[in-house]
């Protein structure tokens, strides 16, 4: 994988459900892989940013996982809720000879409708 | 501390004509970076910089160009608007690697540039 990949790329759910989304990206020169929550008309929020594989973290009803070996993390969210809807973008950083920069996924857009 | 600011929020250019897109850390981070957000592209680096003095292309840096003389203010320059540079811009900035920070990127609140 050459780029960061995330699906779906849209999802809808009920207020309550439970869901959960990718994000695949280079394993080789892997440093860390960061989740943002975007929300409409505002700037993109951190969420997590993990390094090492096998990492968890949670914050409130959300959580990640990363697997880098094989070039992949989930995020999760547990009974979603309608200030949840959001775009939620996941970046790769590799270790380059420039350094410190992300290549961001294009983004899942979550609706949690009530 | 104001984080990021971003100047202005709003613009409307016509074709050919330029502008200078502002932005301001008060964070002391050395890294600053501008990204251009079209819809299903998700965010592509324009340029970055390293520091006061040092500046680099991104994925789609054609038709702009950056300064970097203090490490507060990295402004983004469109010298000829076009069309296809219709899209909202963000700066953004993180704390050096070594720092032991998360080195998540801080954006600011993005200004929207429409080209006719």
């Amino acid at each position: 994988i050459l780029n960061v990949e995330q699906s779906p790329q849209s999802l809808h759910v009920q207020e309550g459900d439970s869901t959960n989304f990718t994000c695949s990206f280079p394993s080789s020169n892997f440093y860390a892989l960061h989740w943002y929550r975007w929300e409409t008309a505002k700037s993109p929020e951190a969420l997590f940013v993990m390094t090492l594989n096998g990492d968890e973290k949670k914050k409130g009803r959300i959580s990640a996982t990363l697997n880098t070996k094989e070039g992949y993390s989930y995020l999760y969210i547990k009974g979603s809720q309608p200030e949840d809807s959001a775009t939620y973008l996941c970046a790769s950083r590799i270790l380059t000879g420039g350094g410190n920069k992300l290549t961001f996924g294009t983004g899942t857009q979550l609706k949690v409708e009530l | 501390n104001a984080g990021v600011t971003q100047t202005p929020k709003f613009r409307i250019l016509k074709i050919g004509q330029s502008m200078t897109l502002q932005c301001t850390q008060d964070m002391n981070h050395n890294y600053m970076y501008w990204y251009r957000q079209d819809p299903g592209m998700g965010l592509k680096l324009i340029y970055y910089s390293v520091g006061a003095g040092i500046t680099d292309k991104g994925e789609v840096p054609n038709g702009y160009n950056v300064s970097r003389s203090t490490t507060e203010d990295f402004p983004l320059r469109l010298e000829l608007a076009a069309p296809s540079q219709t899209s909202v811009y963000f700066c953004a900035t993180t704390a050096p690697l070594t720092s032991g920070s998360h080195n998540e990127q801080f954006f600011g609140p993005g200004t929207r540039l429409t080209v006719l």
